[in-house]
């Protein structure tokens, strides 16, 4: 059984940057066929796309926020992580952590989320 | 704000049948395979569906997907109170505009 797990800090300052980790059991990052991704849910409301890489470290991420995205992969941890610069209030939402199909394009496991709070 | 749009709301008793449009056009759902994923209160998004139609290993039978066009439907038949969820639809999408993948505006099922 895949699990994910989010981890990092729950408040972080205007203009600063957030950071999160998500470390994956259960399965290989490395093993191909599924892409990790990052998405985030505004308090109240809907889901958002936030990026993707594959183990081989490409990455594609949201237009909307794709100046101040960095997603990254460590393989020898099992763990992939979100940058996020110049963080506003705006910022503020629950992260998840998932893993998506390639070809379909499905999310089969997510983590719990972590809620990040931007606020000085 | 989503491509993918949704009713805000469905309601009904239980035991009914509800179902959940999800609108797109042809560089999302026209062309790519469509999942959905209910989120009880306070929880992750769960996968329901993918590739329009499958259900995971233990997602019952009472839940269903299609798609026509540039169209998905997600159907829930014998509505139970652990039903009350957000319910939302999701692809890929090729437009430049949009992230390649993309979710809808969210439903909220609510059994009377």
């Amino acid at each position: 059984q895949v699990q994910l797990q989010e981890s990092g800090p729950g408040l972080v300052k205007p203009s600063q940057t957030l950071s999160l980790t998500c470390t994956v059991s259960g399965g290989s990052i490395s093993s191909g066929g599924y892409y990790w991704s990052w998405i985030r849910q505004h308090p109240g409301k809907g889901l958002e796309w936030i990026g993707y890489i594959y183990y081989s470290g490409s990455t594609y991420y949201n237009p909307s926020l794709k100046s101040r995205v960095t997603i990254s992969v460590d393989t020898s941890k099992n763990q992939f992580s979100l940058k996020l610069s110049s963080v506003t209030a705006a910022d503020t939402a629950v992260y998840y952590c998932a893993r998506g199909a390639i070809l379909g394009g499905n999310f089969d496991y997510w983590g719990q989320g972590t809620l990040v709070t931007v606020s000085s | 704000q989503s491509v993918l749009t949704q009713p805000p709301s469905v309601s009904a008793a239980p035991g009914q049948k509800v179902t959940i449009s999800c609108s797109g056009s042809s560089s999302n759902i026209g062309n790519n395979y469509v999942s959905w994923y209910q989120q009880l209160p306070g929880t992750a998004p769960k996968l329901l569906i993918y590739d329009n139609n499958k259900r995971p290993s233990g997602i019952p039978d009472r839940f269903s997907g299609s798609k026509s066009g540039t169209s998905a439907t997600l159907g829930i038949t014998g509505l139970q109170t652990g039903d009350e969820a957000d319910y939302y639809c999701g692809t890929w999408d090729s437009s430049l505009s949009a992230g390649p993948y993309v979710f809808g505006t969210g439903t909220k099922v609510t059994v009377l």
